[in-house]
């Protein structure tokens, strides 16, 4: 069965720094999501995107956040200026069938 | 605003009996899915079982099965002769069908499988 590959897998960067986690959706796919698990908590709902634009986001999801799907495969998240509590495992899902999640990646920010 | 609950932080069984995993859900929809997860300690999400709400018969996956009670928006997993390869964190789902179609989960159980 096709599978939802994200990297790189863990991450560590600086505060302040940008980064950009990358994920592979299922090709035939139309809705894609991420979410984000701050260690020992509920996985949250991020963002979803459709047709190439945001359908819906959360009130974590600000204005250092953004995505795209710049070359109809790769799906991105990226976050500007990265702070300490952006630490997190962020999760790709591709449409709604949660089967479809993502390894996810760690993201650490020190 | 839709919302899971699980009441049980943490949960243990002795290998091979049996334990159930509470979980609630508020929400004014009436056409929605509710998911169990498995979350190992590699953090990886594993669909357990899924639950359609128009469906009456609770859904069964091997040694998992669900009790869904639509009126009283109560959804449990209840897990049969436990292994211990069954102990993880396990988040309850839900989704709405329509629109953006995220899901919601709840803040998880922790099951320790003892030998």
């Amino acid at each position: 069965e096709p599978e939802v590959t994200q990297t790189p897998s863990h991450q560590v960067t600086q505060m302040g720094q940008e980064v950009i986690l990358r994920c592979v959706p299922i090709s035939n796919h139309l809705y894609f999501y991420w979410y984000r698990q701050i260690l020992g908590q509920k996985v949250e709902f991020l963002v979803s995107f459709y047709n190439n634009e945001i359908s819906e986001k959360s009130e974590i999801f600000d204005d250092q956040f953004s995505v795209e799907r710049p070359d109809g495969s790769n799906f991105t998240l990226k976050i500007r200026s990265t702070k300490l509590e952006d630490s997190a495992m962020y999760f790709c899902a591709s449409r709604a069938d949660p089967r479809h999640f993502g390894s996810g990646t760690r993201l650490t920010v020190v | 605003a839709q919302t899971v609950t699980q009441s049980q932080p943490e949960m243990s069984v002795q290998e091979a009996e049996t334990v159930t995993l509470s979980c609630t859900y508020d929400t004014s929809e009436s056409d929605y899915y509710l998911f169990w997860y498995k979350q190992p300690p590699s953090r990886q999400m594993i669909l357990v079982i899924r639950q359609e709400a128009y469906k009456q018969q609770n859904a069964t996956e091997n040694r998992f099965s669900v009790n869904f009670q639509k009126a009283a928006k109560s959804f449990s997993l209840k897990i049969s002769d436990s292994q211990l390869g069954d102990a993880a964190m396990y988040f309850c789902a839900y989704r709405v069908r329509g629109g953006s179609e995220k899901l919601v989960f709840g803040k998880g159980t922790k099951l320790t499988v003892n030998p």
